[in-house]
């Protein structure tokens, strides 16, 4: 199976700030890899996928990059409903596998 | 508008079985594939199943091997989780998602999620 590790877990940042969030996968997987955005009580979001296409309606603030192994989700100037859970996730192989995911807090 | 809703959720006993549906409108159901994704309580994502636009291929967790099934009836545009033998560590809040497209694509779109409860 390959494993996703996300970094950081967590992070505290302040309204308007920029924040990188790093996802590794354990083997390379292309460019097979998706991120999500989950308020608390509610389904997880499609933010991005194949790395670094934005599904429609995401807001261009939201960039993603990488290839491989190493991933990076960039989110620029943040704003309070910013402030919520991301996962990296990749569909390269069966498993597919979650990163543990990274809280964004604000500081 | 994709639309998915899910149901059939509840608290089972250890041991017991429950049939999770998930209710699809707004695209042609039958291509696309589906997953089931679950969340315990406080935790990560963790996908479940995969099933394929036309119901014939399926592929399962080790965690959930042999004890559950998915499938999917097309012409309902319904997707289902058969869960047996249910152990506490199923507790979870279970989403089903649409794939873009078939297998080695991700999801585009997730339903609300139905919590199951395996407690005695």
């Amino acid at each position: 199976d390959i494993q996703m590790t996300q970094s950081p877990s967590s992070l505290s940042a302040s309204v308007g700030d920029r924040v990188t969030i790093t996802c590794r996968a354990s083997q390379g997987i292309s460019n097979y890899l998706a991120w999500f955005q989950q308020k608390p009580g509610k389904a997880p979001k499609s933010l991005i996928y194949a790395a670094s296409t934005l599904e429609s309606g995401v807001p261009s603030k939201f960039s993603g990059s990488g290839s491989g192994t190493d991933f990076t989700l960039t989110i620029s100037s943040l704003q309070p409903e910013d402030f919520v859970t991301y996962y990296c996730q990749q569909y390269n192989s069966y498993p597919l596998t979650f990163g543990g995911g990274t809280k964004v807090e604000i500081k | 508008e994709v639309q998915l809703l899910e149901s059939g959720g509840g608290l089972v006993q250890p041991g017991g079985s429950l049939r999770l549906s998930c209710a699809a409108s707004g695209f042609t159901f039958s291509n696309y594939a589906m997953i089931w994704v679950r969340q315990p309580p406080g935790k990560g994502l963790e996908w479940v199943s995969i099933i394929t636009g036309s119901g014939g291929s399926t592929d399962y967790a080790d965690s959930v091997k042999g004890r559950f099934t998915i499938s999917r009836d097309n012409s309902k545009n319904t997707l289902y989780l058969l869960m047996n033998s249910l152990r506490a560590d199923d507790t979870a809040v279970y989403y089903c998602a649409k794939q873009k497209w078939e297998l080695r694509t991700a999801s585009d779109s997730w339903g609300q999620g139905t919590l199951v409860t395996v407690s005695s």
